[in-house]
């Protein structure tokens, strides 16, 4: 059965940063992409940031470009999203997400974690 | 960026009726790219349809999808009570990814 199970997540202040990691199991973790979605209390889904299989390829939503680094350690079957530079619109649930192939793009997305809460404020 | 408008935002219907969703794309959108997802309160999203009109594992026939280019459409043949919930389309083929609003079907 595949599990993702993300962490990290909590209360930061303004302008501060926060590591994410999720963990998988119940599938070859270093064969697919993988992504993080976001859904700010109450709102509907907003893409984050995507990386291959490999790690050679990562993606970012401009509202997070330059802020948030992605990253993947295939040895521990591990991704991570570093946040930095947080605002009062990065509060939302952060979602792991498996896709279906090797390649971020072109690849639908077909298992979620149950996500994991951000909340920036002073 | 390929911004997705869903339609209507909410859909009041009743157990038997049947739901029609639309999700119009400001660009054109190859089929190969475009899914459907479920999403509950308190719940991760499902995945429904991907490619357009494909059923992902598990989803009952009921649900279906449709469209070419810029329009595609996600019907629920007959409600059943554990479908009121909220939809969302995505275009995959592009970066960067996109969702749509979300249209919610609640009971009416």
């Amino acid at each position: 059965e595949v599990q993702l199970v993300e962490s990290g997540g909590g209360l930061v202040q303004p302008g501060g940063s926060l590591r994410l990691s999720c963990s998988v199991s119940g599938f070859t973790f270093s064969s697919y992409a993988m992504h993080w979605v976001r859904q700010a209390p109450g709102k509907g889904l907003e893409y984050v940031s995507g990386i291959s299989s490999n790690g050679g390829n990562t993606y970012f939503a401009d509202s997070v470009k330059g802020r948030f680094t992605i990253s993947r350690d295939n040895s521990k079957n591990t991704l991570h999203l570093q946040m930095s530079s947080l605002r009062a619109d990065d509060t939302a649930v952060y979602y792991c997400v498996k896709g279906t192939g090797t390649t971020a793009i072109g690849r639908v997305f077909n298992s979620w974690g149950q996500g994991t809460l951000v909340t920036v404020s002073s | 960026e390929i911004v997705l408008t869903q339609s209507p935002g909410t859909l009041s219907l009743s157990p038997g009726e049947r739901a029609t969703l639309s999700c119009r794309a400001s660009q054109s959108v190859s089929t190969t790219y475009l899914a459907w997802y479920q999403q509950k309160p308190g719940q991760a999203p499902r995945l429904l349809i991907y490619g357009a009109s494909s059923r992902a594992t598990g989803i009952p026939d009921r649900f279906s999808g449709s469209g070419s280019g810029t329009d595609f459409t996600l019907t629920i043949s007959r409600l059943e009570p554990e479908d009121f919930a909220v939809y969302y389309c995505q275009q995959y083929g592009n970066s960067p990814l996109t969702f749509g609003g979300g249209t919610k079907v609640d009971i009416k």
